[in-house]
């Protein structure tokens, strides 16, 4: 079945330091891709997403390009803040399935000064 | 942008009752709500969707029984855990999508806390 894997976490970086946070996925077909972030105490947020092979999804900041040759979605950022600590979500939705999506276990991210 | 409430955001309970958990969607009409499960490093699990006036679908090895799901309203969704025990506890999350099945974007509540004593 479809799944997807993120890399454990957590993942402790400094203000301003590079980020980047590995999600792969095995699923058949053309699935689209997401990222979700949930900041403390609220729900998860749709950070961004790609729906085709190439595309590259970028909000806040952020950016992940859906690279289907290596079947992988990495998210990247090239400066953290501290506001960005939270934990991320890779996820997909499969072709043709209304918003059924699967889940990575997500990452804990925390930036510190 | 869309906001989705539950409640409560935590409860714990005895072994052998039964807790309701509401999902609201607060500001926008949701024909289909989404029921997850998630266990501590582990990614959330779909239980169910519910849509509007209708039975909701369980996925694969979900005891319909147990989780009971009712979605009376755009606006209202609840899942009852009957009889909890203890590998019940869980945090329970759930999601809202909009009327217009178009958009295809799920808006997630905070989530549930679930802890049987």
């Amino acid at each position: 079945g479809d799944s997807v894997t993120q890399m454990e976490g957590p993942v402790t970086l400094s203000e301003e330091a590079f980020l980047t946070i590995n999600c792969t996925y095995t699923a058949t077909g053309y699935p689209s891709l997401f990222w979700y972030v949930q900041y403390p105490g609220e729900g998860l947020q749709l950070l961004l997403k790609a729906t085709k092979a190439d595309d590259k999804g970028s909000n806040k900041g952020f950016e992940a390009t859906y690279r289907k040759e290596t079947t992988s979605f990495h998210l990247e950022k090239g400066s953290v803040q501290v506001s960005d600590s939270a934990v991320y979500f890779c996820a997909l939705k499969p072709t043709g399935t209304a918003s059924k999506l699967t889940f990575g276990t997500g990452t804990r991210l925390q930036v510190t000064l | 942008g869309a906001v989705v409430s539950q409640h409560p955001s935590r409860v714990i309970c005895k072994s052998g009752t039964s807790v309701k958990i509401e999902c609201r969607s607060l500001d926008f009409q949701a024909t289909t709500m989404f029921w997850y499960r998630q266990f501590p490093k582990k990614s959330l699990m779909l239980m169910a969707t519910s849509n509007e006036g209708s039975k909701a679908t369980y996925e694969q090895g979900v005891e319909k029984d147990k989780f009971l799901i009712n979605h009376a309203s755009l606006t209202l969704s609840t899942l009852t855990v009957t009889s909890a025990h203890p590998e019940d506890s869980s945090f329970y999350i759930c999601s809202a999508r909009a009327e217009d099945p178009r958009v295809d974007t799920q808006y997630f509540g905070p989530g549930t806390r679930l802890t049987v004593l």
